[in-house]
């Protein structure tokens, strides 16, 4: 069983603070990691995807990648409340010939003005 | 570029009824998947179609079918509506299969009566 897995929250933390979210998941093969942001009523939005061990920065966001652990994080700098949102974390596992990505299932964030 | 497209975006139904969903994917982007999310089961794959084939499947009955045509549009059906149903059905597109990022479309809100 394919599985991946979120704490869903909410994580509340103040404006200007550091917003820390992770994600687990079960397949050691696994190759692709993607972080979406999904605001209340609309569709995933696409933060940033991962695929090799360590650290991966974008603007205020970091993805962090440990294979061996099987898990995989995002960092937010200087939370907005903007950012809050739900983050849904995306493993693409490799199943016989083919692929599917599996979703865990979010972690909600709160920034507190 | 314009991004994915669904129509409609909006569809009430009864029981027992049948629907059809269509999504136009970014230009280029020659994979069209689709995904069931649900508040209790959060986002799930139903199916991944790339030039006009199904290439991967996820855990849902027959009802749950897919097509998808030369200029890449897809479309999906679900027969027998069914009150579990209700869902937002979200369509991706990316350039090749899931190994590459996706991207999601608005989605079309289907309440089943």
């Amino acid at each position: 069983q394919k599985e991946v897995e979120q704490n869903s929250g909410p994580l509340s933390v103040p404006e200007g603070a550091i917003a820390s979210l992770n994600c687990t998941y079960s397949d050691r093969g696994s190759q692709s990691f993607f972080w979406y942001r999904q605001y209340s009523g609309k569709s995933p939005e696409l933060i940033m995807f991962i695929y090799s061990n360590g650290d991966k920065e974008d603007g205020r966001f970091t993805a962090q990648l440990n294979k061996a652990s099987q898990y995989v994080s995002l960092l937010i700098r200087d939370s907005q409340p903007s950012d809050s949102a739900t983050y849904l974390c995306a493993v693409n596992f490799r199943m016989d010939s083919s692929y599917k990505l599996i979703f865990g299932s979010g972690t909600r964030l709160l920034v507190r003005p | 570029k314009a991004g994915v497209t669904q129509t409609p975006r909006y569809l009430i139904k009864t029981r027992g009824q049948q629907v059809t969903l269509s999504c136009s994917p970014i230009s280029g982007h020659r994979s069209v998947s689709w995904y069931q999310q649900t508040p209790g089961q959060g986002l799930q794959f139903l199916f991944e179609y790339f030039s006009e084939t199904q290439r991967n499947k996820g855990n849902f009955p027959g009802r749950f079918s897919g097509r998808q045509f030369s200029n890449s549009r897809s479309e999906m059906n679900v027969s027998t509506l069914e009150l579990g149903d209700s869902a937002l059905y979200l369509c991706a597109s990316s350039t090749r299969l899931l190994r590459e990022t996706q991207y999601f479309g608005p989605g079309t809100r289907l309440l089943v009566l």
